[in-house]
């Protein structure tokens, strides 16, 4: 079956380390998307991509950046992890740009210390 | 910066009643409305992507309602059952782009 996985599932860090957060998609689909999710805002968009080095600025992208080199995967990175990073990380999928709707991974649990 | 507001935060529901919730988007530029279903330690599932006003979706006992022209949408779910306990989220799709602005969601609790 298809899935969509993001690994790891909990990481703590400290300030200013680099971090990267893995996210795999085997939909075949073209469109990948990052949401942090934290109290009192809902998911809020990061980054997204329409497909393989296309990659695009969401609401709130300062301090992270993502690569698209296959259609399989989007990894996200924080360049200098903050403690305002810590947060519930989510990747998302769907199949065109057309009014599809997202498939979520199971999310990553990030805490900056 | 786009508001969805999503009313009310939080219900609690007996077992076997009926309720319903609402999203408020902006009317203008709209493209379309998603809902999601989030039970706790799970991921969001898609419910509904509704396009046209007017639009009504219904999936098992979960139906939704879009109004685009003032900018509301509905969900209703018929007869809760315990399984119904979740946070339901809508999203404001940006013209087509699939960038969407989440509503920090409506947690509903049923009661058995």
């Amino acid at each position: 079956d298809a899935e969509i996985t993001q690994s790891p599932r909990h990481k703590i860090t400290e300030t200013g380390r680099q971090v990267t957060l893995a996210c795999h998609q085997t939909w075949n689909h073209n469109n990948m998307f990052w949401y942090r999710q934290d109290l009192g805002h809902g998911l809020r968009l990061i980054h997204y991509s329409y497909g393989v080095q296309d990659t695009n600025k969401g609401e709130v992208s300062d301090g992270y950046s993502v690569s698209r080199s296959n259609t399989e995967d989007l990894p996200l990175t924080l360049e200098s992890a903050a403690s305002s990073q810590t947060s519930v990380y989510f990747c998302a999928s769907s199949s065109t740009r057309d009014t599809y709707e997202q498939y979520f991974g199971p999310g990553t649990r990030l805490t900056v210390t | 910066i786009l508001n969805v507001e999503q009313s009310p935060q939080s219900l609690h529901v007996q077992e076997g009643d009926s309720t319903n919730f609402t999203c408020s988007f902006p009317s203008s530029n709209f493209y379309a409305l998603h809902w999601y279903r989030w039970e706790t330690a799970k991921s969001p599932e898609a419910l509904f992507v509704m396009t046209l006003n007017g639009d009504e979706k219904k999936k098992g006992q979960i139906s939704a309602t879009l109004n685009t022209k003032e900018g509301y949408s509905y969900l209703y779910i018929k007869g809760s059952q315990p399984e119904d306990s979740a946070t339901y989220l809508c999203a404001f799709d940006i013209q087509g782009a699939q960038k969407l602005v989440f509503g920090q969601g409506t947690r509903l609790t049923i009661n058995p």
